[in-house]
């Protein structure tokens, strides 16, 4: 499979707790975002990635959320000290880098905090 | 910021009938996008379109692209239960270093058979 994957699928975890998910995007993608999507509505963009370095975090990205790229390929999204609210698909997308370019999803991470 | 509005947010239709969403831009975009999400799945990218005025067609979907690029809409004709899902449009503005997509709130469509 050369689509984009995530893992764990899916993680349950208890307040308080940190917890990571990885993204390994298409081979070739320089570009990749983390987008976070709650029921009934749309992903919402959290952060994004040009090969290693982290060009811009929305402001939903509180101090307990970290991402990393190190090599420019697989991404790393890290949240410590989780809170219900933290709740959530974590879904990532890479694309190639052009102008336009459509980005491409994984299957995301389903995160339970209880 | 940058918000992108869809509806209707739920559509229940006959199998065989049409379906149209909408979706609007409180700002110029670059170009938007459309994607579908099956009930547990992921976002599939469908379609982008860049121009203004543009209208493309895949099969029985219809996109098209306002004259003053700040709105969209998808249409499907004669439905099939397999078109069950939810459709998001999804905006980008360009040219200033961020590609991220802005999403609408989606349109849920139920097919009934």
């Amino acid at each position: 499979d050369t689509g984009v994957s995530q893992n764990p699928r899916h993680k349950i975890t208890k307040r308080g707790q940190n917890v990571t998910f990885r993204c390994d995007p298409i081979s070739e993608h320089n570009r990749l975002y983390w987008y976070r999507q709650t029921l009934g509505q749309g992903p919402e963009f959290l952060t994004y990635f040009q090969n290693e370095a982290q060009l811009e975090k929305s402001r939903l990205l509180s101090d307990r959320f970290s991402a990393e790229r190190p090599k420019g390929s697989f991404s790393t999204l890290e949240i410590q000290r989780t809170e219900q609210g933290d709740s959530a698909m974590y879904l990532c997308a890479s694309s190639l880098g052009g102008n336009q370019e459509t980005q491409y999803f994984g299957p995301g991470t389903r995160l339970l905090v209880l | 910021g940058q918000q992108v509005m869809q509806i209707p947010q739920y559509q229940h239709v006959q199998e065989g009938e049409d379906f149209t969403t909408y979706c609007n831009s409180s700002t110029t975009l670059s170009n938007i996008q459309w994607y579908k999400q099956r009930p547990g799945g992921h976002p599939v990218f469908l379609i982008q379109l860049v121009k203004s005025g543009e209208v493309k067609k895949q099969k029985r979907l219809t996109f098209q692209f306002g004259e003053a690029k700040k709105n969209s809409s998808l249409h499907i004709t004669a439905t099939q239960t397999t078109d069950v899902g939810t459709y998001f449009c999804a905006g980008q503005i360009l040219g200033f270093g961020n590609e991220k997509l802005t999403f609408g709130t989606g349109t849920r469509l139920t097919i009934i058979p």
